[in-house]
């Protein structure tokens, strides 16, 4: 039973053309994260919500926005994404805050600019 | 800040053997340690995790840690390694100094051949 569901899974854009990657969660969880990871390394923390309080990493670009409109779904928002930008996007769920909370991963967006 | 470093960036392994996945790290406070695996163009799948207790921890797949205080370690492990156990693994620990968000070492890429 998927918990965390991206979609789509793979997602091509032109350069400079504003795109929508989307999650969305069963478990009722009340924290979502957006990551960022290229190439097999590390996953880099975009933001993340605890519930509607939207929390932003210092060094991500303003070129990435997110949007929470229920605690079901969550929006990664790229404005005008740039070459550098192509990598798999993952989004992650937790019970609670971050700490001791396990975090489950969806199955990621791969983003492709053109 | 907090650390974890995973110092080899592949480990081979004959199916059937023990496989070791190394992870050391750096905290000030309590650690709280995961485990994560990643499988070709797919999410992170969440093996295992140390809060307190016990130092050998059981995850999933038949995987297990042991946490060791001394040595900074919270080693990955499986007795017998499978074919289908090869995938990219990851160890995180929480980052009490920055919001609790997760801090993932660099990856170990793991093959088991038959």
């Amino acid at each position: 039973d998927a918990m965390v569901i991206q979609n789509p899974r793979y997602q091509v854009t032109q350069f400079g053309k504003p795109v929508t990657l989307s999650c969305s969660q069963t478990l009722n969880h009340n924290v979502m994260y957006w990551y960022q990871q290229k190439s097999s390394q590390a996953p880099k923390l975009l933001f993340h919500y605890y519930d509607k309080d939207f929390n932003n990493e210092a060094d991500t670009p303003d070129n990435f926005q997110s949007r929470r409109p229920n605690t079901s779904f969550c929006f990664l928002d790229i404005r005008s994404p740039g070459l550098g930008d192509a990598a798999m996007y993952l989004c992650a769920t937790s019970r609670d805050k971050p700490g001791r909370e396990t975090q489950y991963f969806g199955p990621g967006t791969r983003l492709l600019v053109l | 800040a907090q650390s974890v470093a995973q110092p080899e960036d592949q480990v081979n392994v004959a199916e059937g053997n023990p496989l070791t996945v190394k992870c050391t790290y750096s905290v000030s406070g309590n650690p709280y340690l995961f485990w994560y695996v990643q499988y070709p163009n797919r999410g992170l799948q969440f093996l295992l995790k140390y809060i307190t207790g016990d130092n050998l921890v059981k995850g999933s797949y038949g995987f297990e840690a042991e946490f060791n205080k001394s040595q900074t370690s919270f080693h990955l492990k499986k007795p017998s390694a499978l074919v289908s156990d090869s995938a990219l693994y990851f160890c995180a620990v929480r980052d009490g100094t920055a919001g609790n968000k997760l801090t993932f070492g660099g990856g170990t890429r793991v093959l088991v051949k038959p």
